[in-house]
């Protein structure tokens, strides 16, 4: 069992549809919860920064983080085209260098 | 801002040769950089972390005279991929992260590297 499992998509929605993009993971060793987007060729960006439980808003984009069912979501409210990316999650231990463990990537394309 | 620049943004080489690829956080101190490999429609793979004045750390499988990783100072890392052959294909990503302590992590633009 990966460590960490994303729904890779493709995900297809229409201009002005709330996105929700999701991530369960195994380890509950986990403190730290990113988000990250990438569009095609380039590094990643990141967009949210979580820590334990609890939920971050962002303009248009929440976050969420559920440690008791080890699931986190990123929610994008009002999309745009140019949403469309690869979303990664990201999480990390407490530890002395914070190694991330990736999500394979859910790809997004909004609809105009 | 959190910059991170990466240097060749694309590199073609022949079988054979050595690459080296620069990464440099520019408006900000990194004490720990880290270097991933991605495949295409893959997510990230962490090749080595790299601590500014000390040896960096690799990941299983990741041979270390191969990849070789250079820390020299606190904006700068460099991979260098030696004797490169056609299956080291890949793009190439660095992040910095800010100061120790802290979990964030800023990347690069990437490095594509196409071995011929």
């Amino acid at each position: 069992q990966k460590e960490v499992e994303q729904d890779p998509g493709p995900l297809s929605v229409p201009e002005g549809a709330i996105v929700s993009l999701n991530c369960t993971y195994s380890n509950s060793a986990f403190q730290y919860f990113m988000w990250y987007r990438q569009y095609s060729r380039k590094g990643p960006e990141l967009l949210m920064y979580t820590y334990s439980s609890g939920n971050k808003e962002d303009g248009r984009f929440t976050a969420q983080v559920d440690k008791s069912s080890k699931y986190i979501s990123l929610f994008i409210r009002d999309s745009q085209p140019s949403d469309s990316a690869t979303y990664l999650c990201a999480m990390a231990r407490i530890s002395g260098t914070y190694k991330y463990i990736f999500g394979t990537g859910t790809r997004l394309k909004v609809l105009a | 801002g959190a910059v991170v620049s990466q240097h060749p943004s694309r590199v073609i080489c022949k079988s054979g040769t050595s690459v080296k690829i620069e990464c440099r956080s520019l408006d900000f101190q990194a004490t720990t950089m880290f270097w991933y490999r991605q495949f295409p429609k893959q997510s990230l793979m962490l090749m080595a972390t790299s601590n500014e004045g000390s040896k960096a750390t690799y990941e299983q499988g990741v041979e270390k005279d191969k990849f070789l990783i250079n820390h020299a100072s606190l904006t700068l890392s460099t991979l260098t991929v030696t004797s490169a052959h056609p299956e080291d294909s890949s793009f190439y990503i660095c992040s910095a992260q800010r100061t120790s302590g802290s979990a964030t992590q800023y990347f690069g633009p990437g490095t594509r590297l196409t071995v011929l």
